[in-house]
């Protein structure tokens, strides 16, 4: 089986500072990772993703991740925000063993960049 | 290319009518995905197609809700008859090869009134 967690349903970070939104996932191979943001009254779009290679990932509009499997966990990460960042994003993950090819998406985390 | 195509964008109707929804996949994808979102219940898998076949439909909610992928362009969602609990932003999205990322339509905002 394979699931997702994000275990904010807000973040709030100020113009400027770092921001990282939290990811832990579960899976029995090795797993397929992906992040997607949503604006409002949008549909989602795909940020980046990780299959195999180095851990750290980047990806559209700055933003990058960091793979890490002894804590089974990715973490989506900004060196600066900016208050256009501010929407909700999606993490999902899909198992690479097989079963279902489909990537389980977590519940979402509301950023909120403040100017 | 256009990206996933929706239609309509917006949908209001009276409960007990039939409502169909749209969707036209990236040209060359293989996956096609039909998703519910809801402050509620968040984002739902309801069906997904490989090669025009439906695969797995285990999330779609009741009889009243059907799907069909006549072609490798064209998808519809259909729910035969609507209730205001149905009422929710459907997304149609579509990916290449198994872990390929999804591309997502702007989404259809249906209201059962």
């Amino acid at each position: 089986a394979q699931s997702v967690a994000q275990p904010e349903d807000q973040v709030n970070v100020a113009e400027g500072n770092p921001l990282t939104v939290k990811c832990t996932y579960s899976v029995s191979g090795n797993p397929y990772l992906f992040w997607y943001v949503q604006y409002p009254n949008r549909g989602l779009q795909f940020l980046l993703k990780y299959i195999t290679g180095d851990n750290l990932v980047k990806g559209s509009y700055g933003f990058e991740a960091e793979f890490n499997k002894s804590q089974t966990s990715f973490h989506l990460k900004k060196p600066s925000a900016l208050v256009s960042d501010s929407a909700l994003y999606f993490c999902a993950v899909r198992d690479g063993a097989g079963g279902s090819y489909i990537p389980t998406f977590g519940r979402g985390t509301s950023l909120i960049v403040h100017p | 290319d256009a990206g996933v195509i929706q239609s309509p964008r917006h949908e209001v109707t009276e409960m007990g009518q039939e409502v169909t929804l749209r969707c036209k996949p990236i040209s060359g994808h293989d996956y096609l995905f039909w998703y519910r979102q809801t402050m509620m219940r968040g984002l739902e898998l309801l069906i997904y197609f490989n090669n025009n076949v439906p695969i797995d439909d285990s999330g779609m909610p009741e009889d009243r809700f059907s799907a069909k992928m006549p072609n490798a362009s064209f998808s519809t969602l259909k729910i035969q008859p609507s209730e205001p609990r149905d009422s929710a932003v459907y997304f149609c999205a579509s990916s290449f090869l198994q872990f390929g990322e999804q591309f997502f339509g702007p989404g259809t905002r249906l209201t059962v009134l």
